[in-house]
C-alpha cells in the first residue's frame, strides 16, 4: 500500500520562529511536491522536486524553501514564519511521466 | 496562463441519484487529468485519470468524461451514497512532465 506521511498533523509556531515540515514516501517516486490548501484557493503548489538535491519553484515560492537530500524525503522550511502563512500543508510524490500523484494526510500550521 | 477550474464550488444530491461534477480548463496541450476526492482532515486521494487520447474512461461507479473541444471534463459518480461526501477536485497535467495545476474543488453533499 502506497503511502506517504508528513512528521505533524497539527503545528503551532509564533512569528518569526524557524518551521521544519517533513515529508516521507515509501513508493521510490522521482517527484515529490509541496502544496498549500486554503479555503477557495484549492491547492497551489510551493516547490516540486523531480530528483535528489534537485527543486523547482512552483507558483507561490515566496517565504519558503525545501530540502531533498535523500530520494524519500522532502522537506518544507518556512525561515521566519508569518501569520499569512496559517495554512493547510500537503506533501505528494509521484514517479515519472503522467501518473497521479499520491498525497499524505496534510499538516495544519497555525502562525500565531 | 494556464487554469483548470471547476464551475460550481457546492453540489447537493440526493442519495442514490447521479452526480455530475464539471471542470474547465485552458491550455488545449494538456495531456493528463485527474479527479481527486478530498474527505474532511485527509489529504486528496485519486479516483480516476484520462488521458487526452481517450474521450470517456470508467471506473468503479465513477465515469470521466473529457470534450477536448471545449475543453471541458467531468466526473459522474453513480448511485451517489453518503461516503462520497468530499469536495472533488479536477487536476491538469500541463508543460512540464510531472506539475500539475489543480482546479478549486467542487463539495459534493448528499441529501438523505
Amino acid at each position: 500500500d502506497v503511502k506517504v506521511t508528513q512528521s505533524s498533523r497539527y503545528l503551532v509556531k509564533r512569528t518569526g520562529e524557524k518551521v521544519f515540515l517533513e515529508c516521507v514516501q515509501d513508493m521510490d517516486h522521482e517527484n515529490m511536491f509541496w502544496y498549500r490548501q486554503d479555503p477557495g484557493l484549492g491547492l497551489r503548489l510551493i516547490y516540486f522536486s523531480y530528483d535528489v538535491k534537485m527543486k523547482e519553484k512552483g507558483d507561490i515560492p515566496e517565504g519558503y524553501s525545501v530540502s531533498r537530500e535523500k530520494k524519500e524525503r522532502f522537506s518544507l522550511i518556512l525561515e521566519s514564519a508569518s501569520t499569512n502563512q496559517t495554512s493547510m500543508y500537503l506533501c505528494a510524490s509521484s514517479g515519472q511521466g503522467p501518473y497521479e500523484q499520491y498525497f499524505g494526510p496534510g499538516t495544519r500550521l497555525t502562525v500565531t | 496562463g494556464e487554469s483548470v477550474g471547476l464551475h460550481l464550488p457546492t453540489l447537493s444530491v440526493q442519495e442514490g441519484d447521479n452526480s455530475i461534477i464539471n471542470c474547465a480548463y485552458s491550455n488545449s496541450a494538456s495531456d493528463y487529468f485527474i479527479w481527486y476526492k478530498q474527505e474532511s482532515g485527509k489529504g486528496p486521494q485519486f479516483i480516476i485519470d484520462i488521458r487526452s487520447n481517450m474521450d470517456k474512461r470508467q471506473g468503479q461507479r465513477v465515469t470521466v468524461l473529457l470534450n477536448k473541444t471545449v475543453k471541458h471534463l467531468s466526473l459522474q459518480i453513480a448511485a451517489t451514497q453518503p461516503g462520497d461526501s468530499a469536495v472533488y477536485f479536477c487536476a491538469g497535467r500541463y508543460s512540464s512532465a510531472s506539475k500539475i495545476i489543480f482546479g478549486s474543488g467542487t463539495r459534493l453533499s448528499i441529501r438523505p
